[in-house]
C-alpha cells in the first residue's frame, strides 16, 4: 500500500523559534498533500492544501504567515511552524493522494509538537 | 460535504463480529462513503469506501443502505488491536471543492477481551 513519511515523530522547541516538519510520500507521486491538526481528544482539523507547484490553500481562521507550506516536488511537502508558541503545541499530521480520482488519502504517522 | 452522525463510543468483545453504524441522510448521489480509523497517537488508516453498493476488503465489510442514508462498517473478528477512533466521511467528488476530508467526532471503540 502508498507510504506516506513524517520527520520528525516528535520534536520539543522553545517559544519563539521555528520548527520544520517534513512530509514525503515514499512510493508514489502526490500532486496535493493535507496538512492537518490535532488537539488532545480532539478530531483532525484540516489546515491547509498544499499543492505541488503553487501556493498552498488555507483554511478559515489558518494563519498563512505563521504556518508556511511548501510543495517543492511530487513527494515533499513542508511544514514550518514560525515563532511557535504553547498553544501551537499538538499533533500534526499530513496526508497525500496519489492521483484524480477517488482513491483515497493516505496520512503520515503525525509529528507531536511541543512548545515550551 | 454532508455531515456524518456516529455514536460516542462503543464496546466490542474480542473475536465478535463489531458493527459501526453511521447516519448521513444528506448525502448527494455522486458522494462516497470512507471510513478511516486512528490508533491512539498515530495518523488516520484507511479502511473501505463505498458509492452504492457493499464492499468488502481484508480489512472489514462496508454496507450502504438503499437510499445511501445510512451505512455500516463491519470488522467481521474484532481484536484488542482494532481498539481506536472510527471516522466515517462523505466525501465530495475530485475537483468539485477539492479532495477534502472532513473530520468529525468518530465512533471511540474498545475491544475487551
Amino acid at each position: 500500500g502508498a507510504v506516506v513519511s513524517q520527520h520528525p515523530s516528535w520534536v520539543i522547541c522553545k517559544s519563539g523559534t521555528s520548527v520544520k516538519i517534513e512530509c514525503r510520500s515514499l512510493d508514489f507521486q502526490a500532486t496535493t498533500m493535507f496538512w492537518y491538526r490535532q488537539f488532545p481528544k480532539q478530531s483532525l482539523m484540516l489546515m491547509a492544501t498544499s499543492n505541488e507547484g503553487s501556493k498552498a490553500t488555507y483554511e478559515q481562521g489558518v494563519e498563512k504567515d505563521k504556518f508556511l507550506i511548501n510543495h517543492a516536488s511530487l513527494t515533499l511537502s513542508t511544514l514550518t511552524v514560525t515563532s511557535a508558541h504553547p498553544e501551537d503545541s499538538s499533533f500534526y499530521i499530513c496526508s497525500a493522494e496519489p492521483g484524480q480520482s477517488q482513491e483515497t488519502q493516505y496520512f503520515g504517522p503525525g509529528t507531536r509538537l511541543l512548545v515550551l | 460535504d454532508a455531515k456524518t452522525t456516529q455514536p460516542t463510543s462503543m464496546d466490542c468483545a474480542e473475536g465478535r463480529a463489531a458493527n459501526l453504524p453511521c447516519n448521513h441522510s444528506t448525502i448527494s448521489g455522486n458522494e462516497y462513503v470512507y471510513w478511516y480509523r486512528q490508533i491512539h497517537s498515530q495518523g488516520p488508516q484507511y479502511i473501505i469506501h463505498g458509492l452504492k453498493n457493499n464492499e468488502t476488503n481484508e480489512m472489514a465489510s462496508l454496507i450502504i443502505t438503499e437510499d445511501r442514508k445510512s451505512s455500516t462498517l463491519i470488522l467481521p473478528h474484532a481484536t484488542l488491536r482494532d481498539t481506536a477512533v472510527y471516522y466515517c466521511i462523505v466525501r465530495v467528488p475530485w475537483g468539485a471543492a477539492g479532495n477534502k476530508l472532513t473530520f468529525g467526532g468518530g465512533t471511540r471503540v474498545l475491544v475487551k477481551p
